[in-house]
């Protein structure tokens, strides 16, 4: 079955820092990648997706991840912290054939202090 | 464009009664799915649907809860004699195309409490 782990539930960074957010996936045949932000009491934002195309993958707000096969990771990262990226970030996987299904990892909860 | 849709993004219902939740997708989209977000977890596939089909019904329970998509209108999650453990967030998501590669756009939600 396909899976995510989302090695950190928590991480706390100051504003301007790097911000690295790490997820690991099950190994299979052709997976589509995905990270999500929810800021508190709302829906469900796309930062960025990996399908197969090039490995780093640039999204929205300054994000981008790497996909490494060699690793099954695809980590998040940010190279300067603002205030307005606390939120939760799900780490996402689906693969051909299983009828779009995402699986999504439990969440990291990013805090950002001054 | 519009996004996804949901309504009522909030409801109370008392054990026993039914919950109906619905959702209105992106213009241009005949894929829908629903997810189940408890407290401190993340989101869980619940059922995927086209228009009057379901596709993949595989993270339902299998008592209480049924979905549908009408060829008009929008589509319906549906529960039966609520209990205290379906207090949850309830989020639909679309897409244009059918397949793993496709992006979901998520609505905001609606959350249930039941007392």
């Amino acid at each position: 079955a396909q899976s995510v782990t989302q090695l950190d539930s928590h991480v706390s960074v100051s504003e301007g820092t790097p911000v690295l957010l790490r997820c690991n996936y099950s190994s299979s045949y052709s997976p589509s990648l995905f990270w999500y932000v929810q800021h508190p009491n709302k829906g469900l934002q796309l930062l960025l997706k990996y399908t197969s195309a090039a490995t780093l993958v640039k999204g929205i707000n300054g994000f981008e991840a790497e996909f490494k096969k060699s690793e099954t990771s695809f980590h998040l990262t940010k190279p300067s912290a603002h205030m307005s990226d606390a939120a939760e970030y799900f780490c996402v996987v689906s693969y051909t054939g299983t009828a779009s299904k995402l699986t999504f990892g439990t969440g990291t909860r990013l805090q950002v202090t001054l | 464009n519009a996004g996804v849709m949901q309504n009522p993004r909030h409801l109370v219902r008392r054990r026993g009664q039914e919950a109906r939740l619905r959702c209105s997708p992106m213009k241009g989209h005949s894929h829908v799915y629903w997810y189940r977000q408890l407290p401190e977890e993340g989101l869980k596939f619940m059922v995927y649907l086209q228009k009057e089909n379901i596709i993949d019904e595989s993270g339902m329970p299998k008592e209480r809860f049924s979905a549908e998509f009408p060829k008009e209108g929008p589509s319906i999650l549906r529960i039966q004699q609520v209990v205290r453990g379906d207090s949850a967030a309830y989020f639909c998501a679309s897409s244009p195309q059918r397949g793993g590669q496709e992006t979901q756009y998520f609505g905001p939600g609606t959350r249930l409490l039941v007392l």
